[in-house]
Order: C-alpha cells, then sequence, then structure tokens
C-alpha cells in the first residue's frame, strides 16, 4: 500500500482564493481525519470521518473551510475564501478503530 | 475529560545515553496510548501503542514505553539515544467516549534534541 497520499505537496494562493486539498486514505480504513498544524497552535483535529460520514467537524474554525468525503478513497478539504492566517501544514491521517493513524506526507499551505 | 500532557516543551540530551520523553493521561475506562514522531517537513509516523497486556511495549527504531497505571504515565524511553532521534514527538490517547471512539487526543509535543 502506498500509504495515504495527499495532494498537493505545497500550495502557494492569494487571499481570496479557493484552495482545495485532497487525501487518498489507506484502503480498507474507516476513519479519516483533517489536521492543522502551525507553530502556533500546533496540531489541531479539524474534522474526521467514520465510513465516509462526518463525526466531528467542531474544530473546523469557520465557514470559509468545509471537508466532503464522497466515497471511501477519497476526501477534499476545501476553502473558500482562503485568507494568510489559513498558512499552515494541512495532514489528512486515515486508520481502523483499534489502531494507530497512518499520516500523510501534509501539504504545505502559503497564503500571501 | 479526556486529555494528554506532555511536561517537556524540550528534551535535551548527549548521544549514547538514555533517553526519556514524559507522558500523561487522563481518560475514562481502559487507555488506548500511542506513540508518534515527526521529522522535520514529514508526517506523524507511529512508533507503539499500548492497548492491553505487558506494560512495557515496544515499537519501532528501538524506542519502548511503559505504561504505569497508577501514575496515570506512558513514557517513551530509549537505552541509547542517536543525533538522528532528533525530532517532534507526540503521544496520544484514543477518545473512548461514546460518539467519539475513533479519534485520537495528541500532546502539544515534545522536541527532542540529540547532541553528538
Amino acid at each position: 500500500d502506498a500509504g495515504v497520499i495527499q495532494s498537493p505537496r505545497h500550495e502557494v494562493t492569494e487571499m481570496g482564493q479557493e484552495v482545495t486539498l485532497r487525501c487518498k486514505p489507506i484502503s480498507g480504513h474507516d476513519y479519516l481525519f483533517w489536521y492543522r498544524q502551525t507553530m502556533m497552535r500546533g496540531l489541531e483535529l479539524l474534522i474526521y470521518f467514520n465510513n465516509n460520514v462526518p463525526i466531528d467537524d467542531s474544530g473546523m474554525p469557520e465557514d470559509r473551510f468545509s471537508a466532503k468525503m464522497p466515497n471511501a478513497s477519497f476526501s477534499t478539504l476545501k476553502i473558500q475564501p482562503s485568507e494568510p492566517r489559513d498558512s499552515a501544514v494541512y495532514f489528512c491521517a486515515s486508520s481502523l478503530l483499534a489502531g494507530g493513524y497512518t499520516f500523510g506526507s501534509g501539504t504545505r499551505l502559503t497564503v500571501v | 475529560a479526556q486529555s494528554v500532557a506532555q511536561p517537556e516543551d524540550q528534551v535535551n540530551v548527549a548521544e549514547g545515553n538514555p533517553l526519556t520523553v514524559k507522558c500523561t493521561y487522563s481518560v475514562s475506562g481502559n487507555p488506548y496510548l500511542f506513540w508518534y514522531v515527526q521529522y522535520p517537513n514529514r508526517g506523524l509516523q507511529f512508533l507503539l501503542k499500548y492497548i492491553t497486556g505487558d506494560n512495557l511495549v515496544k515499537g519501532s527504531y528501538g524506542f519502548e514505553a511503559e505504561f504505569n497505571k497508577s501514575q496515570t504515565s506512558f513514557h517513551l524511553k530509549k537505552p541509547s539515544a542517536l543525533v538522528s532521534d532528533s525530532a517532534l514527538y507526540f503521544c496520544a490517547v484514543r477518545d473512548m467516549r461514546s460518539g467519539n471512539t475513533g479519534k485520537l487526543i495528541f500532546g502539544q509535543g515534545t522536541t527532542l534534541q540529540v547532541k553528538p
């Protein structure tokens, strides 16, 4: 298995633009998580899914953020419109219930 | 409340010396505990986990962790540190509250610096 695959690896965009981050979880994993990591706030859970259904989105900072999981092999995190304070590394992770997470390599987002 | 604490922001150790990275937890019920490592510009990597059984858990890269129920601790250890062990380490506990059993709660992370 290639692990959790995230794209793009790096994204630089202008303030006000829409940004879409993508994630392909490990086949067979039934949980998918989106995290954001910054120096100031550390690792923050944004939202997670179980069997493609959003379970807890209380970490999504604002209505500008949205996430979808249309099927078991794909998820997106969208920011519209983007702001400079959204600059961070965004990680996707997947897991089975009793196991640990497998993280992707992350997307480094810079909003200028 | 379900929580994890890593009391040290940074741990410094000389190469070849033993290292300990501390973690304490607060959960209801039996804890599922994890350690992850993050190297620069990389995602978090799984090191080891405790679910049940022997209190001493062995993991990747020569790391081990000791589960201590009375002290609610799960400290990460290695007998002999390597410079290449320098990284950010996260302790985590699975949130076993109803409706949240898939979620890990992460500590704030501890930076381990191993000097030659």
